[in-house]
């Protein structure tokens, strides 16, 4: 069965920086695309960034912009976050979510399977 | 900038019939956004119910039904049960590899 993992959450002080990972099991990594989705204590969902299969192409909210790093390692089915320059805004717990796809290979653009989570706080 | 809108907050009787909308701040959704749809409980990652406007995910039962109406996309909860009291978020692919949030909407079954 599909699992996703999330480690590497924690404490960092204002403008420090943090990595996140996503361990993926129980399907063809190599295949999906995988985005990073956050939210903050008692607030809302909101999308944070998404990479192609292959790391082709990364795609980020406006908020995390030149901030974030999404990555992969398809070797270790492995997901990435570096996060640099860190905000208070940015404590959230962040999820990992894989992508899914028609039977035909046609993108169905929604987050199939979700990680359980890992808080990130941002405080000094 | 974008935004989803959701009703805050939504109340039904058990055995009763809801139907949450998603909207655009500016224009209309429909399937071209390929709107999705998340329950989430207190301290759970959210599950997926509903994607590409009205397929539902495995296991999700069919009393949980997706739709475009009017404007917006929408979720029908048919014979509501305790259990789904939740949150409800839906998602809207902009295109150009963004994806943007609504702010969720919180269902009570009372």
């Amino acid at each position: 069965q599909v699992q996703l993992v999330e480690s590497g959450g924690g404490v960092v002080q204002p403008g420090g920086s943090l990595r996140l990972s996503c361990a993926a099991s129980g399907f063809t990594f190599t295949s999906y695309g995988m985005h990073w989705v956050r939210q903050a204590p008692g607030k809302g969902l909101e999308w944070v960034a998404f990479i192609r299969y292959d790391g082709s192409n990364k795609y980020y909210a406006d908020s995390v912009k030149g901030r974030f790093t999404i990555s992969r390692d398809n070797s270790k089915n492995t997901l990435y976050l570096q996060m640099n320059s860190l905000r208070a805004e940015d404590t959230a717990v962040y999820y990992c979510a894989k992508e899914e796809y028609s039977n035909s290979w046609r993108p169905l653009y929604y987050f199939d399977y979700w990680g359980q989570g890992t808080l990130v706080t941002v405080s000094s | 900038q974008t935004v989803v809108t959701q009703e805050p907050s939504f109340s039904v009787s058990p055995g009763g019939t809801v139907t949450l909308t998603c909207g655009l701040s500016s224009g209309s959704v429909s399937t071209t956004y390929y709107p999705s749809w998340y329950q989430q409980t207190p301290g759970q990652a959210p599950r997926t119910l509903i994607y590409s406007t009205n397929t539902r995910s495995s296991g999700v039962p069919d009393r949980f039904s997706g739709s475009i109406l009017g404007n917006k996309a929408a979720l029908t909860i048919t014979g509501a049960q305790a259990d789904d009291e939740s949150d409800y978020y839906c998602v809207l692919y902009m295109g150009s590899g963004i994806w943007v949030f609504g702010g969720g909407t919180k269902l009570t079954v009372l």
